[in-house]
């Protein structure tokens, strides 16, 4: 695996289900992200980790529960979801630095539709 | 203001035209505008970006030019293929990691 992977490719669950979107990155990077693409809409950026611990919150809907163990894997459990929250899940990875431009560099994302 | 406003949502090209797709912000503490490229089924990939201290910068068949006073930023493709056929989206980053981005064009190139 190269890159950064994403697993499901696609979901479909109910609102009072419980999922778990997963994101492993290959690149030896130290930031991971999750962002949110809807429709007609500019990628949202949810959540930033730095070397596994969260350093920014966008003020995300607390039925969205992000999870970094290490620096390579990025969890986001889903609970009680509302329908607008059907859209595709993106995560990135960067090598993180005080300076230069931490290029991010994204995986194929999970297109999530919510019932 | 954290927002960075692209134009327009989609574009219809011929082959061998050169479409151009706009791009203005508000925000000086902007310091780097990537853009981005996304083909059906993946995640934006990285195309080109500048800082703000050069007027153009150009890579192969894409070139971004810069207007600070303006704050606008646009991107030209030269030569356009349809293999160039994607969604486009321009971004600004301020801080060492936080990416606004613009609501992408859906570009179009003819055969």
């Amino acid at each position: 695996e190269t890159g950064v992977t994403q697993t499901p490719r696609h979901l479909v669950m109910g609102m009072t289900n419980k999922k778990s979107l997963k994101c492993e990155q290959h690149l030896g990077h130290n930031a991971m992200y999750w962002y949110k693409q809807s429709a007609k809409k500019p990628l949202e950026l949810m959540f930033v980790y730095n070397f596994k611990e969260q350093t920014e919150n966008n003020s995300v809907p607390s039925r969205f529960s992000p999870e970094c163990p290490n620096s390579s894997h990025l969890f986001l459990h889903l609970h009680t979801l509302q329908p607008e929250d059907s859209a595709l899940y993106l995560c990135a990875s960067s090598q993180n630095g005080l300076a230069g431009d931490n290029e991010q560099f994204f995986g194929p994302g999970t297109r999530l539709t919510v019932l | 203001q954290q927002q960075v406003k692209q134009s327009p949502q989609s574009l219809i090209v011929q082959k061998g035209g050169i479409p151009i797709i706009n791009c203005a912000y508000e925000n000086t503490a902007f310091d780097y505008f990537p853009w981005y490229q996304q083909f059906p089924g993946k995640g934006p990939a990285l195309l080109i970006a500048i800082r703000p201290d050069v007027s153009e910068k150009k890579e192969g068949r894409f070139t971004i030019s810069f207007n600070k006073s303006a704050k606008q930023f646009s991107l030209h493709i030269m030569d356009s293929q349809p293999g160039d056929s994607a969604t486009y989206f321009c971004a600004a980053k301020w801080g060492a990691q936080k990416l606004v981005f613009g609501q992408g064009t859906r570009l179009t190139i003819n055969p």
